[in-house]
């Protein structure tokens, strides 16, 4: 079974680095043409993409976050991570990784998880 | 970046109703464009991929039409399954963009 899950801290104080951490299983994010990504949605409103990491290794960033972000991945290629430094409130959403398994097109989501940026 | 205008932004239907929502590109994406439902509290899922494409296991009553900048997402016959929430995803270009969302309420 193909699944995607996010972890990371519910609640992150402003001027703190927020880390996610994507764990996979059921398909290898080395098999060409597989890529993952991060997106998030801030409560009541749109989904906004922030980057994605490719089988290659290439990395895609959203221009309006780029300097605050960084996307990785693991050696064993199991576990996909998103850094955004300096949070921020307007960085509350709840944070997916999505896989993009059909060339760019996102073909499967994981849960998503809250997370709160305040004091 | 590409930005996406979605419509209607709520829609009222009936069990039974046709039900159609766009998504329209500020710039042409060829036919690079998903569809999505998500219910609450729920990862979204793919219905609808590469304009018109139907992902395995969805209903046919949905099908995607539109290339360039207008995009139509139909349900033929709405299911009580089917009041969610629909967006649309462009995927021709990064930063990859999504719609503002369609909610369909019953009526």
């Amino acid at each position: 079974q193909v699944t995607l899950r996010e972890s990371g801290p519910a609640l992150v104080k402003p001027t703190q680095t927020l880390t996610l951490t994507c764990s996979i299983s059921g398909f290898s994010i080395s098999s060409s043409g597989m890529s993952v990504s991060w997106v998030r949605q801030p409560p009541g409103r749109a989904f906004e993409w922030l980057a994605l990491i490719d089988w290659d290794g290439d990395k895609y960033y959203s221009p309006s976050l780029g300097t605050r972000l960084t996307i990785s991945r693991d050696t064993s290629k199991t576990q996909v991570g998103l850094t955004l430094t300096n949070a921020d409130p307007e960085d509350t959403a709840t944070y997916f990784c999505a896989r993009n398994g059909l060339g760019s097109f996102i073909d499967l989501w994981g849960q998503g998880t809250l997370v709160t940026v305040s004091p | 970046d590409i930005q996406m205008t979605q419509s209607p932004s709520y829609v009222s239907a009936s069990i039974g109703d046709r039900v159609t929502i766009t998504c329209r590109a500020s710039e042409g994406i060829s036919s690079y464009l998903g569809w999505y439902q998500q219910k609450p509290g729920k990862a979204p899922q793919l219905l609808i991929y590469s304009a018109f494409t139907l992902q395995s296991g969805v209903p046919s009553r949905f099908s995607g039409s539109g290339s360039g900048t207008d995009f139509t997402l139909t349900i033929s016959s709405l299911q009580a399954e089917d009041f969610a929430t629909y967006f649309c995803l462009q995927a021709d270009t990064f930063p990859l963009t999504f719609g503002g969302g369609t909610k369909v309420e019953i009526k």
